[in-house]
């Protein structure tokens, strides 16, 4: 199984700072690499798929980097809507289909 | 407009039994693969279940294999969750999503094991 690491637990930052969320992988998953946003009370939403492919309808402020086992999602600049918890996923190696722990990013 | 729309959800006791259902709408359901995935409250996510399109292909985590059963009715356009011996474990928002990169999710329906 493909253990997801994320760093930080935890991220503070104020709105129109710039955001940088990590997910290391135990072993490669290639560019096989999906990031999601939830936000209390909702269904996680995909932002970036294949390590580097915006979703539909997502920002462009949200970028995603990497291959391999490390990867990076960034948030250019912070809207007051982005606090939230952000999840990395694979799915090069499966089953099963695995998260990370997550990375909260909140408000200052 | 794409829409997944879980029911099923609710309490019962370990041991017991619930079926989950996912009703889709907006595509063409019979061309997509869907997934089981499950949140613990206030934990993480957790994938459980996997099914073709064409319902010839079935995966499971290890943590409910031979307790739960995916199954899919393309002429319905439903999903479904048939979760047996259920443990207290299990207690968590059940998800289902469309595809291996989750592109869509339903709103989840809480599942409580509990006596």
């Amino acid at each position: 199984e493909i253990v997801l690491t994320q760093s930080p637990a935890t991220l503070s930052l104020s709105p129109g700072e710039r955001a940088t969320l990590s997910c290391r992988a135990s072993q490669s998953v290639g560019s096989s690499l999906a990031w999601y946003q939830q936000k209390p009370g909702q269904a996680p939403r995909l932002l970036i798929y294949d390590a580097s492919n915006r979703a539909t309808g997502i920002p462009a402020r949200f970028s995603g980097s990497g291959s391999g086992t490390d990867f990076t999602l960034t948030i250019s600049s912070l809207e007051p809507e982005d606090f939230a918890v952000y999840y990395c996923q694979q799915r090069s190696n499966w089953p099963p289909l695995t998260f990370g722990g997550g990375t909260k990013v909140e408000i200052k | 407009e794409v829409h997944l729309v879980e029911s099923g959800g609710g309490l019962v006791q370990p041991g017991g039994s619930l079926r989950l259902s996912c009703a889709a709408s907006g595509f063409t359901f019979s061309s997509y693969s869907m997934h089981w995935v499950r949140q613990t409250p206030g934990k993480g996510l957790d994938w459980i279940s996997y099914i073709s399109s064409g319902s010839g292909t079935i995966y499971y985590s290890d943590s409910v294999k031979g307790r739960f059963t995916i199954s899919r009715d393309n002429a319905k356009n439903s999903l479904y969750l048939q979760m047996n011996s259920l443990r207290a474990e299990d207690t968590a928002v059940y998800y289902c999503a469309r595809q291996t990169h989750f592109d869509y999710w339903g709103q989840g329906t809480l599942v409580t094991v509990s006596s």
